[in-house]
């Protein structure tokens, strides 16, 4: 049971590129959600999914679009890089009020 | 003003201190409250719940003060191992079946020996 998996760990982008972060949750939880992290500002809400096949935007969507392929992935996509979209981006699923998080990913848009 | 609120510290204390941290949140709707640990370059993981009627899970209290909206935690004896950054986490009814889930940005601990 690996829990919330996200890969890369690391990525360094130029400004315009783009590219897709990945998560997978192996606990058949409905609820899956994708965060950035920033200092002084703790977690914001970028596209939440309450179950396969629904997703919402949260807090700050703006520059991202997200796929919620099945149960179990989550993917969020950065179409053209900003540099204020260096984060720390985590992904998270829910059961009842508990989230489980994935280990993140440092992105640097250069 | 932000819709819940934790002073960002640092908290830095010696071991076996005694060291309490409040969070205060703005909305009188939100329904459950809960503490996230988060060390440094990792994930948040659940802390604890906190429920009305205050609860203690070892060294940790948390206690929920609805009339004066702030939940608080303390930590007794404490170890270097509790060196971490504490979020405060309230989760806010936003429809018969829709909620919102609101992080604070933390409190920094760090215990000296």
């Amino acid at each position: 049971n690996a829990g919330v998996t996200q890969t890369p760990k690391f990525q360094v982008l130029k400004t315009g590129q783009s590219m897709t972060l990945q998560c997978a949750q192996d606990m058949n939880h409905n609820s899956m959600y994708w965060y950035r992290q920033d200092p002084g500002m703790g977690l914001r809400l970028i596209y939440y999914s309450a179950s396969e096949g629904t997703t919402d935007k949260g807090e700050v969507p703006n520059g991202y679009n997200v796929s919620r392929l099945n149960k179990r992935e989550f993917s969020l996509r950065l179409e053209s890089a900003a540099p204020s979209q260096t984060s720390v981006y985590f992904c998270a699923s829910k059961t009842g009020y508990e989230q489980y998080f994935g280990p993140g990913t440092r992105l640097t848009v250069t | 003003r932000k819709e819940v609120e934790q002073d960002p510290g640092p908290f830095n204390v010696p071991e076996g201190a005694t060291v309490a941290f409040n969070c205060t949140y703005s909305n009188s709707a939100s329904q459950s409250f809960f503490w996230y640990r988060q060390d440094c370059r990792k994930e948040p993981k659940l802390l604890m719940s906190v429920y009305s009627s205050g609860n203690e899970d070892g060294r940790f209290t948390a206690q929920l003060n609805r009339a004066s909206q702030y939940i608080s935690l303390l930590i007794r004896d404490s170890k270097l191992s509790d060196s971490a950054t504490y979020l405060c986490v309230v989760n806010l009814r936003t429809g018969s079946s829709a909620s919102k889930i609101i992080f604070g940005s933390g409190t920094r601990l760090s215990i000296r020996p």
